[in-house]
């Protein structure tokens, strides 16, 4: 079975910082793996997603994170932090079998409530 | 673009009324998935269903049920709603091809049970 933990439920950065929000995975067979952004009273986007191939993927709004199967990580990073980048962030892992065998579902971590300071 | 349209964004009901969330997703996706969100708990999936008609439950289905007539919309159906529903609920959707697990979701509906 698969899950996710994500170290941190609130992580605080000055404006200008480096962000990083971290996510371990868990799973038996090779994961796919997903980063999303929660604003207040909206849903989920997709941030970045790892698949296959290259390990390093780059998302939106400068957003990276790094696939390190030795690790069993998944950390996001932006180099520099702005204001609207306060948000709540989660990590999920997807890999075909997670109920009795349909494809497509995601096991979500709590969530990192993402604060930055002026 | 994607999207995925939920009915109402804010619900108020009493406790033991019937409540329908309705979600509808335009882009031909064979999955559709409903979730609950709690401050401390993320997100727990409730149903999902991967075809017409078809329904599998998630990790916390009791007190709910769902139902998909149509390829795009995919109802949750709280038959007697309780206090301890108070809660947002999104739904998502995604395609049922192998290499694009990502789901899309919509704004929510955060409803409140009294």
């Amino acid at each position: 079975a698969q899950s996710v933990t994500q170290l941190g439920s609130h992580v605080s950065v000055s404006e200008g910082a480096l962000v990083l929000l971290r996510c371990n995975y868990s799973s038996s067979v090779p994961p796919y793996l997903f980063w999303y952004v929660q604003y207040p009273n909206q849903g989920l986007q997709l941030l970045l997603k790892y698949t296959t191939g290259a390990t390093l993927v780059k998302g939106i709004n400068g957003f990276e994170a790094e696939f390190k199967k030795s690790e069993t990580s998944f950390h996001l990073t932006k180099p520099s932090a702005h204001m609207s980048d306060a948000a709540e962030y989660f990590c999920a892992v997807s890999a075909p079998g997670n109920y009795g065998g349909s494809q497509g579902n995601l096991i979500f971590g709590k969530g990192t409530k993402l604060s930055v300071k002026p | 673009d994607v999207k995925v349209t939920q009915s109402s964004r804010y619900l108020v009901k009493r406790t033991g009324e019937k409540v329908f969330l309705e979600c509808v997703q335009d882009m031909d996706h064979e999955n559709m998935f409903w979730y609950r969100q709690d401050p401390g708990l993320g997100l727990r999936l409730i149903y999902f269903s991967y075809d017409v008609k078809m329904k599998e439950k998630g990790d916390i289905p009791e007190g709910y049920s769902v139902s998909r007539e149509k390829k795009e919309r995919f109802s949750l159906i709280l038959e007697s709603a309780s206090t301890n529903q108070t809660s947002m609920y999104l739904c998502a959707s995604s395609s049922g091809l192998a290499y694009s697990y990502e789901q899309y979701f919509g704004p929510g509906t955060r409803l409140t049970v009294t």
